[in-house]
């Protein structure tokens, strides 16, 4: 079956610091590949999407592409503000998966002034 | 822009009651999902409803859960004998009926089983 694994977490960056979270799939077919952000006390966003390989997905100063050939779809931006303090979650929908969503384990970031 | 909307937004029960979550999903979409997320772990899909079935549900999803969309706006999840495990956070979503469009999430609600 589908699956998304993404890095282990929690991230703590201070402001403007570059930002990667990695997350890599297993998945037959061709899935669409999403991140959703949950800001505390809040319910899951969707931040960016792609939906075929090399499709860039970019939001809000965030991009991830959509990597076939390694089957990952990491999440990056240049300069994190305290506000980006959330958990992160990868997901991808599709393949034998049908329409439902798989997500990741979440990775919590947290960013200091 | 339009919202999913959860209630209610905490739900304290006990072991053994049966218990409703409603939401309503954004008024022209067409699939709808509950997930749930017990605490620490992931977000774990239930079942999905389209065409006013279920389309698809997941193993956590057994006799003890059921959902009905009641009316042309509510969807709701009905646990008909709680247990501990049940407690965790509870996800509406829905989504358009073209291709590729993206889940929608309301703002969840944790249910506490005691």
């Amino acid at each position: 079956g589908n699956s998304v694994t993404q890095m282990e977490g929690p991230v703590t960056l201070s402001e403007e610091a570059f930002l990667t979270i990695n997350c890599t799939y297993t998945a037959t077919g061709y899935p669409s590949l999403f991140w959703y952000v949950q800001y505390p006390g809040e319910g899951l966003q969707l931040l960016l999407k792609a939906t075929k390989a090399d499709d860039k997905g970019s939001n809000k100063g965030f991009e991830a592409t959509y990597r076939k050939e390694t089957t990952s779809f990491h999440l990056e931006k240049g300069s994190v503000q305290v506000s980006d303090s959330a958990v992160y979650f990868c997901a991808l929908r599709g393949g034998t998966s049908g329409s439902r969503l798989t997500f990741g384990e979440g990775t919590q970031l947290t960013v200091n002034p | 822009e339009p919202e999913v909307t959860q209630t209610p937004s905490h739900q304290v029960t006990q072991m053994g009651q049966e218990v409703i979550l409603r939401c309503v999903p954004i008024s022209n979409h067409l699939y709808f999902y509950w997930y749930r997320q017990i605490l620490g772990q992931k977000v774990e899909f239930l079942v999905s409803f389209y065409n006013n079935e279920i389309s698809e549900k997941s193993e956590i999803f057994d006799d003890q859960f059921s959902v009905e969309r009641p009316d042309g706006s509510n969807f709701t999840l009905k646990i008909r004998s709680t247990k501990l495990e049940d407690s965790a956070m509870y996800f509406c979503a829905s989504r358009a009926g073209t291709p590729y469009s993206p889940l929608h999430f309301g703002n969840g609600t944790r249910l506490t089983v005691t």
